[in-house]
């Protein structure tokens, strides 16, 4: 069965520490997978995508997110956490085919210690 | 800024009554979906519409329809909202091109309490 799983429902960092969210999944066909953030309130935001080539990939707000093929994982880095980072997570795949239609882990939520 | 809007943000209302949320997007894709968040949950897929006039049920069985009459609307309606419809809804579209998966562009959402 197709499923994303995020072993991590709730993580603390201090602020200007490192991060390293974690996202494994379960694909039958080749996965394109895709990282959001939602702050409260908001709708979610892209972050990160790979398709297909080098397996790091950058985003936007200074992440970065390494594709292992072998560990079936996609984990979301950041080198120095800031507060603004603080915020839900959520790791998706999708299939090759255009349709839109995306498979979302439960979500990480990330809280920043001053 | 947001190019997808959804209204309203929250909406409390009791047992019985007939609702719609409301979804719009101005950058001319073809493709919208609808989403159901309940909190420290995933995101269901439940509606989607590759175009106008084309709406299929998602992922997720649900007791609400939706209509893609234009382009940039894709409202949802729940006839009868029950206790178990409270949740958040979030609507979102993507690109048609390409062969790869384009990126989905979400709403704020709308939260619904039924009571």
């Amino acid at each position: 069965a197709q499923s994303v799983t995020q072993p991590d429902i709730h993580i603390t960092v201090s602020e200007g520490a490192s991060l390293e969210l974690r996202c494994n999944y379960s694909y039958g066909a080749t996965p394109y997978l895709f990282w959001y953030v939602q702050s409260p309130g908001q709708g979610l935001q892209l972050l990160l995508k790979y398709f297909s080539g080098d397996t790091l990939v950058q985003g936007i707000k200074g992440f970065e997110a390494e594709f292992k093929r072998s560990q079936s994982s996609f984990n979301l880095r950041k080198p120095s956490v800031h507060w603004s980072d603080a915020a839900e997570y959520f790791c998706a795949v999708g299939g090759s085919s255009n349709t839109g239609k995306l498979i979302f882990g439960q979500g990480t939520t990330l809280q920043v210690k001053p | 800024e947001a190019d997808i809007y959804q209204t309203p943000r929250y909406l409390v209302i009791g047992t019985g009554k007939k609702i719609t949320l409301e979804c719009s997007q101005t950058m001319g894709h073809d493709k919208m979906y609808w989403y159901q968040q309940d909190p420290g949950m995933e995101l269901h897929l439940i509606h989607y519409s590759y175009g106008v006039n084309s709406t299929e049920k998602g992922d997720l069985s649900s007791e609400s329809t939706v209509s893609r009459i234009r382009t940039e609307h894709f409202p949802l309606t729940l006839e009868s909202a029950r206790p178990s419809h409270t949740s958040q809804y979030l609507c979102a579209s993507s690109e048609s091109t390409g062969l790869y998966n384009s990126p989905l562009h979400f709403g704020n959402g709308t939260r619904l309490t039924v009571t």
